[in-house]
């Protein structure tokens, strides 16, 4: 069975500093990857996706994600962080009909 | 504007009764989902339909219950049998089921016991 784990359940950083969200996965088959975030009392909204090709996806707000299939990784990245970027950030994997969710990391970001 | 939208935003189940949470979507997807949140534990999936008139136990639907009547909307229902329905609801679609859609959110239903 298709599982992801995100290791850590919070990461803070200074406004201005690049940041990353970890995530790996575990999958039979060929990964599908997707990283979401969410605020507050609202639903999920879609980051950025990867299913082949370049192993640096680039998605939405400046967020990138880098797969690694020798580590089964899929670490969502960005240059500079934005206090406005604090939130809860979900990462994904789909290998048949459903997806499947890692619990979530909250991501600080400090002015 | 296309989206999916959920109702209510909050609602209330005394003991012994059914409650039905409402999600509606515009912009024809073929496939929705019913997620379940709760602190900690990310989403953990309930049923979904790929389909209209058909649907599929997700990972916890014990003491859930959906239809899918209309291509637009995926009612769910927490029956008296769901001991511990306390949660934020959350319903989405995609295009299809190919598996590099990705699904679309509504902004939930939270649910409590009185």
């Amino acid at each position: 069975a298709q599982s992801v784990a995100q290791p850590e359940d919070q990461v803070n950083v200074a406004e201005g500093n690049p940041l990353t969200v970890k995530c790996t996965y575990s999958v039979s088959g060929n990964p599908y990857l997707f990283w979401y975030v969410q605020y507050p009392n609202r639903g999920l909204q879609f980051l950025l996706k990867y299913i082949t090709g370049d192993n640096l996806v680039k998605g939405s707000y400046g967020f990138e994600a880098e797969f690694n299939k020798s580590q089964t990784s899929f670490h969502l990245k960005k240059p500079s962080a934005l206090v406005s970027d604090s939130a809860l950030y979900f990462c994904a994997v789909r290998e048949w009909f459903t997806l499947t969710f890692g619990k979530g990391t909250m991501l600080l970001v400090s002015p | 504007d296309g989206g999916i939208t959920q109702s209510p935003k909050y609602l209330f189940r005394k003991e012994g009764q059914n409650v039905t949470l409402s999600c509606e979507q515009n912009l024809n997807h073929d496939a929705m989902y019913w997620y379940r949140q709760d602190p900690g534990q990310g989403l953990r999936l309930i049923y979904y339909s790929q389909i209209v008139n058909d649907f599929q136990k997700g990972d916890i639907a014990e003491g859930y219950s959906v239809s899918r009547e209309k291509k637009e909307s995926f009612p769910l229902t927490v029956t008296s049998a769901q001991k511990n329905p306390t949660a934020f609801y959350l319903c989405a679609s995609s295009i299809g089921d190919e598996a590099g859609q990705p699904q679309h959110f509504g902004d939930g239903t939270r649910l409590s016991i009185l």
